[in-house]
């Protein structure tokens, strides 16, 4: 089991391009979390996510911003029209049931993006 | 809303010294606290939980509803205790964790 797989793991966006940050939960696990932390801050819930369904996005930005994870592949973070401020890293998380925490939650490497 | 506060960005310490990494939280209900770790270019992994009340690499963390506090603490540090430290807090009702901006601890030989 390779773990949470997170690619790209740095990324260089222009301002008004779009990011696609990937994230491949572990084996077997059906429930994904992205956080994001910004430069000298700590992580910030933005959405949970089982397959298909999303079923916390409070932490999302209401614009430009979403998230999907389909019945197949990975679960993807799009960032539409990227500005300097979406500079961070983005870590996922996935864990076999409903509660990261609950048991033991795994996380990815993170992808860092920069926006330039 | 909940909040997880760590007063300390940055804590360094001598190895054999005892280390304790202060986190505070606000929330109105019964929280469920965590502690997770980073070593210097890892992926961010669970180091222990206030249910379980185990000891993991020697550290412990006792939550004080009274305080509000569950501070980590270790009698004697090794410098493999070296990394970013983060406290984190869920929701009874909820899935998601609320992280604390984390302390950077470093053991000095």
């Amino acid at each position: 089991n390779a773990g949470v797989m997170q690619n790209p793991r740095h990324l260089v966006r222009r301002r008004g391009q779009e990011a696609r940050l990937r994230c491949s939960p572990m084996k077997g696990h059906s429930h994904v979390y992205w956080y994001r932390q910004l430069p000298e801050e700590g992580l910030k819930f933005m959405v949970y996510l089982q397959k298909e369904n999303i079923i916390d996005e409070s932490g999302m930005p209401k614009e430009r911003f979403s998230a999907e994870f389909p019945k197949e592949g990975p679960s993807i973070l799009r960032i539409q029209q990227v500005v300097r401020g979406d500079s961070a890293a983005y870590f996922c998380a996935s864990s076999p049931r409903d509660r990261v925490g609950d048991t033991e939650a795994f996380f990815g490497q993170g992808t860092r993006l920069t926006v330039v | 809303a909940q909040r997880v506060t760590q007063p300390e960005k940055l804590l360094s310490v001598f190895k054999g010294a005892p280390v304790e990494l202060k986190c505070n939280y606000s929330y109105s209900g019964s929280p469920e606290l965590f502690w997770y770790v980073q070593y210097s270019r890892q992926r961010l992994q669970l180091l222990l939980r206030h249910i379980s009340r185990e000891s993991i690499k020697g550290f412990t963390a006792d939550l004080n509803k009274g305080e509000t506090s569950f501070h980590l603490k270790k009698p004697f540090a090794q410098e493999e205790d070296s990394a970013m430290y983060y406290c984190a807090l869920r929701e009874t009702s909820g899935s998601r964790l609320t992280f604390g901006e984390g302390t950077q601890l470093t053991v000095n030989p």
